[in-house]
Protein backbone atom coordinates (compact mmCIF):
# COMPACT_ATOMS: atom_id res chain seq x y z
CA UNK A 1 0.00 0.00 0.00
CA UNK A 2 1.11 3.86 0.03
CA UNK A 3 1.88 5.29 3.00
CA UNK A 4 2.87 8.74 4.23
CA UNK A 5 4.03 9.40 7.65
CA UNK A 6 4.83 12.64 9.43
CA UNK A 7 5.04 13.56 13.05
CA UNK A 8 1.69 14.33 14.50
CA UNK A 9 2.78 17.69 16.23
CA UNK A 10 5.58 19.69 17.05
CA UNK A 11 6.55 22.66 19.15
CA UNK A 12 9.04 25.14 18.23
CA UNK A 13 10.19 28.39 20.14
CA UNK A 14 9.91 31.86 18.33
CA UNK A 15 12.81 32.48 16.01
CA UNK A 16 14.44 29.41 16.08
CA UNK A 17 14.89 26.29 13.65
CA UNK A 18 12.55 23.55 12.97
CA UNK A 19 12.74 20.34 10.78
CA UNK A 20 9.52 18.61 9.82
CA UNK A 21 10.07 15.12 8.20
CA UNK A 22 8.69 12.84 5.81
CA UNK A 23 8.81 8.91 4.64
CA UNK A 24 6.65 8.17 1.91
CA UNK A 25 6.26 4.79 0.50
CA UNK A 26 4.65 4.93 -2.74
CA UNK A 27 3.88 3.33 -6.23
CA UNK A 28 5.86 5.27 -8.38
CA UNK A 29 7.19 8.89 -7.65
CA UNK A 30 6.47 12.03 -9.81
CA UNK A 31 8.06 14.63 -6.89
CA UNK A 32 6.90 15.43 -3.36
CA UNK A 33 4.95 18.88 -2.35
CA UNK A 34 4.84 20.51 1.23
CA UNK A 35 1.93 23.02 1.62
CA UNK A 36 0.84 24.39 5.04
CA UNK A 37 -2.29 25.00 6.35
CA UNK A 38 -3.56 27.24 8.73
CA UNK A 39 -6.53 26.08 11.33
CA UNK A 40 -9.67 26.36 9.34
CA UNK A 41 -7.89 27.28 6.05
CA UNK A 42 -7.21 25.73 2.85
CA UNK A 43 -4.07 24.11 1.83
CA UNK A 44 -1.18 26.71 0.30
CA UNK A 45 1.53 25.62 -2.05
CA UNK A 46 4.93 25.85 -0.19
CA UNK A 47 7.53 23.61 -2.53
CA UNK A 48 8.21 21.12 -4.90
CA UNK A 49 11.15 18.48 -5.03
CA UNK A 50 12.21 16.36 -7.70
CA UNK A 51 15.59 15.71 -7.65
CA UNK A 52 17.28 14.96 -4.72
CA UNK A 53 19.29 17.70 -2.69
CA UNK A 54 18.21 20.94 -1.04
CA UNK A 55 15.60 23.78 -2.58
CA UNK A 56 15.78 26.99 -0.61
CA UNK A 57 13.15 29.48 -0.78
CA UNK A 58 13.56 32.28 1.58
CA UNK A 59 13.19 31.46 5.33
CA UNK A 60 11.99 27.55 4.02
CA UNK A 61 13.88 25.01 2.65
CA UNK A 62 12.95 21.69 1.59
CA UNK A 63 15.04 18.56 1.44
CA UNK A 64 14.62 14.64 -0.60
CA UNK A 65 16.43 11.63 -0.68
CA UNK A 66 14.94 9.38 -3.29
CA UNK A 67 16.88 6.45 -2.25
CA UNK A 68 15.67 6.45 1.56
CA UNK A 69 11.99 7.95 1.03
CA UNK A 70 12.65 10.75 2.88
CA UNK A 71 11.68 14.97 3.04
CA UNK A 72 12.03 17.36 5.48
CA UNK A 73 11.05 20.51 5.54
CA UNK A 74 13.12 23.44 7.28
CA UNK A 75 11.61 26.24 8.60
CA UNK A 76 14.60 28.75 10.00
CA UNK A 77 13.62 32.43 12.19
CA UNK A 78 10.28 30.89 13.03
CA UNK A 79 7.55 33.70 13.67
CA UNK A 80 4.16 33.17 15.38
CA UNK A 81 2.08 33.21 12.19
CA UNK A 82 4.35 29.94 11.60
CA UNK A 83 2.01 28.03 13.68
CA UNK A 84 -0.03 26.24 10.95
CA UNK A 85 -0.08 22.61 10.24
CA UNK A 86 2.24 21.28 6.85
CA UNK A 87 1.45 18.51 5.05
CA UNK A 88 3.56 16.89 2.67
CA UNK A 89 2.31 14.85 -0.21
CA UNK A 90 3.64 12.40 -2.64
CA UNK A 91 2.89 12.25 -6.66
CA UNK A 92 2.60 8.89 -7.78
CA UNK A 93 2.74 7.00 -11.00
CA UNK A 94 -0.51 7.74 -11.96
CA UNK A 95 0.38 11.50 -11.13
CA UNK A 96 -2.28 11.01 -8.06
CA UNK A 97 -0.94 13.06 -4.88
CA UNK A 98 -1.38 10.81 -2.02
CA UNK A 99 -1.40 13.10 1.38
CA UNK A 100 0.13 12.90 4.80
CA UNK A 101 -1.77 13.46 7.63
CA UNK A 102 0.20 16.53 8.71
CA UNK A 103 1.99 17.65 10.94
CA UNK A 104 0.81 19.83 13.61
CA UNK A 105 3.58 23.16 14.18
CA UNK A 106 3.02 25.16 17.05
CA UNK A 107 5.08 28.34 17.68
CA UNK A 108 5.91 29.33 21.60
CA UNK A 109 6.86 32.93 22.22
CA UNK B 1 -14.16 35.31 -9.05
CA UNK B 2 -10.29 35.35 -8.33
CA UNK B 3 -9.23 31.51 -8.09
CA UNK B 4 -11.25 28.71 -7.23
CA UNK B 5 -14.83 29.55 -5.07
CA UNK B 6 -16.79 26.99 -2.61
CA UNK B 7 -20.45 26.88 -1.62
CA UNK B 8 -21.74 26.74 0.88
CA UNK B 9 -19.19 27.72 3.67
CA UNK B 10 -21.00 25.67 6.20
CA UNK B 11 -23.96 23.19 5.95
CA UNK B 12 -26.02 21.20 8.33
CA UNK B 13 -27.50 18.72 6.70
CA UNK B 14 -30.03 15.51 7.86
CA UNK B 15 -29.26 12.21 7.33
CA UNK B 16 -30.88 10.56 3.92
CA UNK B 17 -30.69 14.04 2.22
CA UNK B 18 -29.48 15.11 -0.94
CA UNK B 19 -26.53 17.49 -1.00
CA UNK B 20 -24.73 19.45 -3.82
CA UNK B 21 -21.60 20.76 -3.17
CA UNK B 22 -20.74 23.71 -5.76
CA UNK B 23 -17.15 24.33 -7.08
CA UNK B 24 -15.81 27.13 -9.55
CA UNK B 25 -12.45 27.94 -11.15
CA UNK B 26 -11.55 30.98 -12.99
CA UNK B 27 -8.09 29.72 -13.92
CA UNK B 28 -8.62 27.43 -16.94
CA UNK B 29 -6.85 24.81 -15.11
CA UNK B 30 -7.89 21.53 -16.99
CA UNK B 31 -7.51 18.98 -13.43
CA UNK B 32 -10.08 19.33 -11.06
CA UNK B 33 -10.40 17.24 -7.41
CA UNK B 34 -12.73 16.71 -4.36
CA UNK B 35 -11.19 15.80 -1.35
CA UNK B 36 -12.03 15.25 2.46
CA UNK B 37 -10.13 16.17 5.62
CA UNK B 38 -10.63 14.51 9.05
CA UNK B 39 -8.69 14.99 11.79
CA UNK B 40 -5.71 12.46 12.05
CA UNK B 41 -6.21 11.65 8.66
CA UNK B 42 -4.56 12.69 5.45
CA UNK B 43 -6.74 14.28 2.74
CA UNK B 44 -7.94 12.04 0.75
CA UNK B 45 -9.44 12.14 -3.00
CA UNK B 46 -13.07 11.11 -3.39
CA UNK B 47 -13.17 12.01 -7.28
CA UNK B 48 -11.59 13.85 -10.37
CA UNK B 49 -11.75 15.30 -13.44
CA UNK B 50 -8.27 15.23 -15.74
CA UNK B 51 -10.14 17.49 -18.39
CA UNK B 52 -13.98 18.46 -19.10
CA UNK B 53 -15.99 15.48 -19.87
CA UNK B 54 -14.18 12.98 -18.10
CA UNK B 55 -13.67 11.98 -14.03
CA UNK B 56 -12.09 9.48 -12.16
CA UNK B 57 -12.59 7.87 -8.92
CA UNK B 58 -10.37 8.52 -5.77
CA UNK B 59 -9.28 6.53 -2.88
CA UNK B 60 -13.06 7.15 -0.87
CA UNK B 61 -15.64 7.61 -3.95
CA UNK B 62 -18.63 5.36 -2.26
CA UNK B 63 -21.98 7.85 -2.00
CA UNK B 64 -20.26 10.58 -3.93
CA UNK B 65 -21.02 11.65 -7.28
CA UNK B 66 -19.30 14.26 -9.61
CA UNK B 67 -19.96 15.73 -13.28
CA UNK B 68 -17.62 17.84 -14.89
CA UNK B 69 -20.02 19.86 -17.91
CA UNK B 70 -17.35 22.22 -18.39
CA UNK B 71 -14.04 23.34 -17.20
CA UNK B 72 -15.12 25.85 -14.69
CA UNK B 73 -17.74 23.80 -12.81
CA UNK B 74 -16.92 20.56 -10.88
CA UNK B 75 -19.93 20.02 -8.27
CA UNK B 76 -20.12 17.17 -5.82
CA UNK B 77 -23.45 15.45 -4.75
CA UNK B 78 -24.09 13.01 -1.77
CA UNK B 79 -27.19 11.30 -3.21
CA UNK B 80 -28.03 10.21 0.65
CA UNK B 81 -25.97 12.12 3.38
CA UNK B 82 -24.55 9.55 6.43
CA UNK B 83 -23.04 10.40 9.18
CA UNK B 84 -19.85 9.14 8.17
CA UNK B 85 -19.43 11.74 5.16
CA UNK B 86 -19.03 14.46 8.29
CA UNK B 87 -16.41 16.31 7.52
CA UNK B 88 -14.69 19.33 5.36
CA UNK B 89 -14.56 19.20 2.00
CA UNK B 90 -12.15 20.70 -0.17
CA UNK B 91 -12.22 21.25 -4.00
CA UNK B 92 -9.16 22.09 -5.54
CA UNK B 93 -7.58 22.63 -9.53
CA UNK B 94 -4.40 22.47 -11.14
CA UNK B 95 -2.56 22.57 -14.37
CA UNK B 96 -2.47 19.03 -14.49
CA UNK B 97 0.05 19.44 -18.09
CA UNK B 98 3.06 19.39 -15.61
CA UNK B 99 3.62 16.68 -12.52
CA UNK B 100 5.37 19.77 -10.73
CA UNK B 101 2.64 22.34 -10.73
CA UNK B 102 0.72 23.19 -7.61
CA UNK B 103 -2.56 22.66 -6.82
CA UNK B 104 -4.99 25.84 -5.72
CA UNK B 105 -7.82 24.75 -3.43
CA UNK B 106 -11.14 26.59 -1.95
CA UNK B 107 -11.50 27.41 1.07
CA UNK B 108 -13.59 23.90 1.99
CA UNK B 109 -16.50 23.41 2.73
CA UNK B 110 -17.39 21.99 6.77
CA UNK B 111 -20.74 19.47 6.40
CA UNK B 112 -22.46 17.97 9.49
CA UNK B 113 -24.82 15.19 8.84
CA UNK B 114 -26.89 14.51 11.60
Amino acid sequence: GQNIDQPTEMTATEGAIVQINCTYQTSGFNGLFWYQQHAGEAPTFLSYNVLDGLEEKGRFSSFLSRSKGYSYLLLKELQMKDSASYLCAVMDSNYQLIWGAGTKLIIKP
Amino acid sequence: IAGITQAPTSQILAAGRRMTLRCTQDMRHNAMYWYRQDLGLGLRLIHYSNTAGTTGKGEVPDGYSVSRANTDDFPLTLASAVPSQTSVYFCASSDSSAPNTEAFFGQGTRLTVV
